[in-house]
């Protein structure tokens, strides 16, 4: 199953506005993930946010984290053709004495140059 | 440092026949994850190793998939028989940590599968 939804599914925007996308999860956490994937390769990490933290910065990244909604927030500013790709928010769940991660649906962004 | 490594990258099968995906983490990460990610959709995790043995394997179809990982090193992902709603990117990832709950995911390219 998956924990997190991410919305919206789709964004189409032009390069240089920010974009900003959402995470929604539905159990408690100890952290939140943030993932990118480009067409056709694995996922590389963006940026990870603990529960006790409510904002997060990485260059032209920003994120957001707020457990009393269980959701946070992915706002990419000054966007770049580059950051065309598949967003996906990942939350951690106990297994076995260690941690699993539970990805969300994804976001896939489309900048047009 | 060198990424994760999978093989094959494509692989086109008939239904009922058999396949293995074979991973190769980052050395010295304790944690390999193997996921299947079905188009349009996020990566859901199969199978957790921690050095070589198994941690979660809740969501493995456990009739037709098996996976193991020897010497708690390279892992291979076997599928006998395949069924047309196996076609799917099947990604492996390795972390450093154990038991931690912040950790990073280093990912392979993934296994393109498709299962005619």
């Amino acid at each position: 199953s998956q924990q997190g939804e991410e919305d919206p599914q789709a964004l189409s925007i032009q390069e240089g506005e920010n974009a900003t996308m959402n995470c929604s999860y539905k159990t408690s956490i100890n952290n939140l993930q943030w993932y990118r994937q480009n067409s056709g390769r694995g996922l590389v990490h963006l940026i990870l946010i603990r529960s006790n933290e409510r904002e997060k910065h990485s260059g032209r990244l920003r994120v957001t984290l707020d457990t009393s909604k269980k959701s946070s927030s992915l706002l990419i500013t000054a966007s770049r053709a580059a950051d065309t790709a598949s967003y996906f928010c990942a939350t951690d769940a106990p297994t076995s004495g260690t941690y699993k991660y539970i990805f969300g649906t994804g976001t896939r962004l489309k900048v047009l140059a | 440092e060198a990424g994760v490594a999978q093989s094959p990258r494509y692989k086109i099968i008939e239904k009922r026949q058999s396949v293995a995906f074979w991973c190769n983490p980052i050395s010295g990460h304790a944690t390999l994850y193997w996921y299947q990610q079905i188009l349009g959709q996020g990566p859901k995790l199969l199978i957790q190793f921690q050095n070589n043995g198994v941690v979660d394997d809740s969501q493995l179809p456990k009739d037709r998939f098996s996976a193991e990982r020897l010497k708690g090193v390279d892992s291979t992902l076997k599928i006998q028989p395949a069924k047309l709603e196996d076609s799917a990117v099947y990604l492996c990832a390795s972390s450093l940590m154990q038991g931690a709950s912040s950790n990073e995911q280093f990912f392979g390219p993934g296994t393109r599968l498709t299962v005619l």
